[in-house]
């Protein structure tokens, strides 16, 4: 059974247009990561949550935002999606933070910017 | 900044034989970790292995191993007896061990592709 659930799994959005990426998890791990992954290269974390707290990482475009409404649900939201943010998008999880803790990736959303 | 290096974008491999993933990484940091990240086609990426930085031994895991070369800053994983559902991408990645960094630092994969 899937324990980290990406919604959907293909997105296809206009320039300028907002869209937001869903990921839900039952593990009720602590910690939940994004990911971007262009393509043809390595994923790049873009922010996490430790429980309600927020952490970006400091090259993380302003037009990348993050909810976390709960433990189970955390949403990417991209205010004004350009051609250049076409790339996968992952969302993981870890029980705690820490080097210690594996992370949990969920399938993936695929977002296609025309 | 940490940064990993995967040489080899593509690799193959006959069923049944061994294969070794090349992976290099640059820190100055003593403490950290090091994984091996499989990633099937349109599947989630998955934890293969881990390794310690302050432990000398190769992690192991049935049939997957590194070989870690702290000085040289290297980090293979060799699969052995590849099976056809090995096929798949693979990424090296890297991660402090300090304090307050949840950044995972990953190569940009091999893809290895296993032929029957």
């Amino acid at each position: 059974d899937a324990m980290v659930i990406q919604n959907p799994r293909y997105q296809v959005t206009q320039f300028g247009k907002p869209v937001t990426l869903s990921c839900s998890q039952t593990l009720n791990h602590n910690v939940m990561y994004w990911y971007q992954q262009k393509s043809s290269q390595a994923p790049k974390l873009l922010f996490h949550y430790y429980d309600k707290d927020f952490n970006n990482e400091a090259d993380t475009p302003d037009n990348f935002q993050s909810r976390r409404p709960n433990t189970s649900f955390c949403f990417l939201d991209i205010r004004s999606p350009g051609l250049g943010d076409t790339a996968m998008y992952l969302c993981a999880t870890s029980r705690d933070p820490g080097p210690n803790q594996p992370q949990h990736f969920g399938d993936g959303t695929r977002l296609s910017i025309l | 900044a940490q940064t990993v290096t995967q040489s080899q974008p593509e690799m193959s491999v006959q069923e049944a034989e061994t294969v070794t993933l090349s992976c290099t990484y640059d820190t100055s940091e003593s403490d950290y970790y090091l994984f091996w990240y499989k990633q099937p086609p349109s599947r989630q990426m998955i934890l293969v292995i881990r390794q310690e930085a302050y432990k000398q031994q190769n992690a192991t895991e049935n049939r997957f191993s590194v070989n870690f070369q702290k000085a040289a800053k290297s980090f293979s994983l060799k699969i052995s007896d590849s099976q056809l559902g090995d096929a798949a991408m693979y990424f090296c990645a890297y991660r402090s061990g300090a304090g307050g960094s949840e950044k995972l630092v990953f190569g940009k994969g091999t893809k290895l592709t296993v032929n029957p």
